[in-house]
């Protein structure tokens, strides 16, 4: 089992439509989450850290970590073009990060 | 200061060359990883140091691997007797020390095909 699992995608949504990416981790003592987004042939930037359960909002960006199910989850409302890229899922603990392998999201105009 | 710096960015080189890379972190981070991540994969850990103390390395690294920190500041990354295996991004990130781990700044990588 990997230790940070994400649906590779492709997932394409129409512009302004709600964008949901999933991601399950397999170490029951992991810290905290993060969101980074990657353009291609860019390196990754982060976008969102989540540390307890529940939603964390930021603009149109929402996190939801649910640490029973081993679960974090990005929402991004009103999709634009822009926001088409490969989203990683990482998860701190141990005093290093790991990431899954990315979810490629493509908003169509 | 203008994030994390890495050098080159691009760099190819024949099998069983020496390569080494190098970054520079954000000034005040005292923490310093190394990932590598190829096509359609997330990044991979490979190592990390706190100040210029290499803390934790992955089994990824074999031993034509070899990382340092001298004084805390920047690093450099050295494969030895490289192999077409080796072709991948090398990325630096930084980040300040903390229980729950703040997230990341990485560098523009450093893209490596060995031919």
């Amino acid at each position: 089992q990997k230790e940070v699992e994400q649906n590779s995608g492709p997932l394409s949504v129409p512009e302004g439509a709600i964008a949901s990416l999933n991601c399950t981790y397999s170490d029951r003592g992991s810290q905290s989450f993060f969101w980074y987004r990657q353009y291609s042939g860019k390196s990754p930037e982060l976008i969102m850290s989540i540390y307890s359960n529940g939603d964390k909002e930021d603009g149109r960006f929402t996190a939801q970590l649910n640490k029973a199910s081993q679960y974090v989850s990005l929402l991004i409302r009103d999709s634009q073009p822009s926001d088409s890229a490969t989203y990683l899922c990482a998860v701190f603990n141990n005093n290093d990060m790991r990431f899954g392998a990315g979810t490629r999201l493509t908003v169509k105009p | 200061d203008t994030g994390v710096s890495q050098d080159p960015r691009h760099k190819i080189t024949k099998r069983g060359q020496n390569v080494t890379f190098r970054c520079d972190p954000i000034s005040e981070h005292n923490r310093l990883y190394w990932y590598r991540q190829t096509l359609g994969q997330g990044p991979e850990f490979l190592t990390y140091f706190q100040n210029e103390a290499q803390l934790e390395k992955s089994r990824l690294l074999s031993d034509r691997f070899s990382a340092e920190r001298p004084k805390g500041s920047f690093s450099t990354l050295e494969i030895q007797r490289t192999e077409q295996g080796d072709s991948a991004m090398y990325l630096c990130a930084s980040s300040l020390t903390s229980g729950l781990g703040y997230g990341y700044t990485f560098g523009s990588g450093t893209r490596l095909t060995v031919v």
